[in-house]
């Protein structure tokens, strides 16, 4: 869905190296999040935001923490990067639940930490 | 919190042949679960989704049932052509609860043989 793009899409880093991922939307949507996907583990989510002033921690929150600059966009920074954070990291976004709940997802961002 | 686990992880079907994947959910609070499908190098899109006040729903060749009881739905492909082929990832989701985030079962991978 070409309403989410992600930067970068692939990226190597090193040990110890603060990374920021970066996630916008032109769908209007209030609601984003971060997941990340490792084989045979689905999709977790690391923190979501339901609009500009509310932040909160997911499932996996612990190495990584998000800003949401506008409601257009919501970054995702790995403060002191490790290689177990290699891994396919997706954006997604959805409306008010009264319209219903389907997340559109980023094209997602490769990260390989060495 | 609720927990999804999905069934089975890995899923060969020859063409023509049908498929159902099978995911059950923890908390009965959940009433919203939908089916995304992620192909090869793609993000996750939403393919049927189902609400708790019904229990089938159908688009073409896909359908979902869902037991509320027993708390586990399922998603039944018929006809399976190649293009089917693709993981498909099962969510909850309490819409309308404190969170209302989806919870991903860990996905099943599809592979139909020509």
């Amino acid at each position: 869905d070409a309403d989410v793009t992600q930067t970068p899409r692939n990226r190597i880093t090193k040990t110890g190296k603060r990374i920021m991922l970066e996630c916008s939307q032109t769908k209007g949507h209030d609601r984003m999040y971060w997941y990340r996907q490792d084989p045979g583990l689905g999709l977790r989510l690391i923190y979501y935001s339901f609009d500009v002033k509310d932040i909160n921690k997911g499932e996996i929150s612990d190495g990584y923490s998000v800003s949401r600059q506008a409601q257009a966009k919501f970054s995702l920074s790995l403060e002191s990067a490790i290689p177990n954070q290699t891994a396919l990291y997706f954006c997604a976004t959805s409306g008010p639940q009264r319209v219903g709940n389907e997340q559109f997802f980023g094209p997602g961002t490769r990260l390989t930490v060495l | 919190g609720e927990n999804v686990e999905q069934h089975p992880s890995t899923l060969s079907v020859q063409e023509g042949d049908s498929a159902v994947i099978k995911c059950t959910y923890s908390d009965s609070a959940s009433n919203y679960f939908p089916w995304y499908k992620q192909e090869l190098g793609k993000r996750p899109q939403l393919i049927i989704d189902i609400r708790s006040n019904v229990g089938e729903k159908k688009d073409q060749r896909i359908a979902v049932t869902l037991n509320k009881t027993a708390k586990h739905f399922s998603l039944h492909i018929t006809e399976t052509q190649p293009e089917d082929s693709a993981v498909y990832f099962c969510a909850a989701l309490n819409y309308g609860g404190s969170q209302g985030n989806l919870i991903f079962g860990k996905g099943t991978k599809l592979s139909v043989k020509p």
